[in-house]
């Protein structure tokens, strides 16, 4: 089982549809909690960036986290075109004396215009 | 907004050869990163470097992958001789002092080996 697991998707949707997108783990170890956005043959970009339990609000954008149950999502409100890419989920921990970072498989998703 | 620069973006080259990639953290990033990451998965980390010192190298294929960063600001990641399964993007990020700062990703160089 791996550490952080993602649904590889696609996931295709209409403009203007309310995007859910997710992401488990097993460690709770896991302190920091990340989304990238990785358009094709680019590198990923940070979305959001989060600590504790609870919600995250940037512009469209809302990052979610519940330690509890071990899940995080982001969801993007007002889809547009310009939002398909691959959406990494990435977690951090304290490891050998650095912070170390897990990704996700990441979720492909598709804004129809 | 500052980038991490990387090149080149694309490399094709036959097995057995050497090839060399290059990574200019953001300015004043004291911690720089060399992942791994193959079509469909996710960034998986290499080697990570604070200044010019080696942090975690745990996973860097040690007989053929070797990584520098002489003056603590560029760094270079070399693999010879290179294998077919060494086909993937590399990529490299830094992040700034301080507890857990985020990491900020260039474009990475794109590895085909024939």
């Amino acid at each position: 089982q791996k550490e952080v697991e993602q649904d590889p998707g696609p996931l295709s949707v209409p403009e203007g549809a309310i995007v859910s997108l997710n992401c488990t783990y097993s460690n709770s170890a896991f302190q920091y909690f990340m989304w990238y956005r990785q358009y094709s043959r680019k590198g990923p970009e940070l979305l959001m960036y989060t600590y504790s339990s609870g919600n995250k609000e940037d512009g469209r954008f809302t990052a979610q986290v519940d330690k509890s149950s071990k899940y995080i999502s982001l969801f993007i409100r007002d889809s547009q075109p310009s939002d398909s890419a691959t959406y990494l989920c990435a977690m951090s921990l304290f490891m050998d004396s650095s912070y170390k970072l897990i990704f996700g498989s990441g979720t492909r998703l598709l804004v129809r215009p | 907004e500052a980038e991490v620069a990387q090149s080149p973006r694309y490399k094709i080259t036959e097995k057995s050869q050497a090839v060399a990639f290059w990574c200019d953290p953001i300015s004043g990033h004291a911690t720089l990163y060399w992942y791994r990451q193959i079509l469909g998965q996710g960034p998986e980390l290499l080697v990570q470097f604070q200044d010019e010192s080696v942090v975690d190298d745990s996973q860097l294929p040690k007989d053929r992958f070797s990584a520098e960063r002489l003056k603590g600001v560029d760094s270079t990641l070399k693999i010879q001789p290179a294998e077919l399964g060494d086909s993937a993007m590399y990529l490299c990020a830094s992040s700034g002092d301080g507890s857990n700062q985020p990491q900020h990703f260039g474009d990475g160089t794109r590895l085909s080996i024939l």
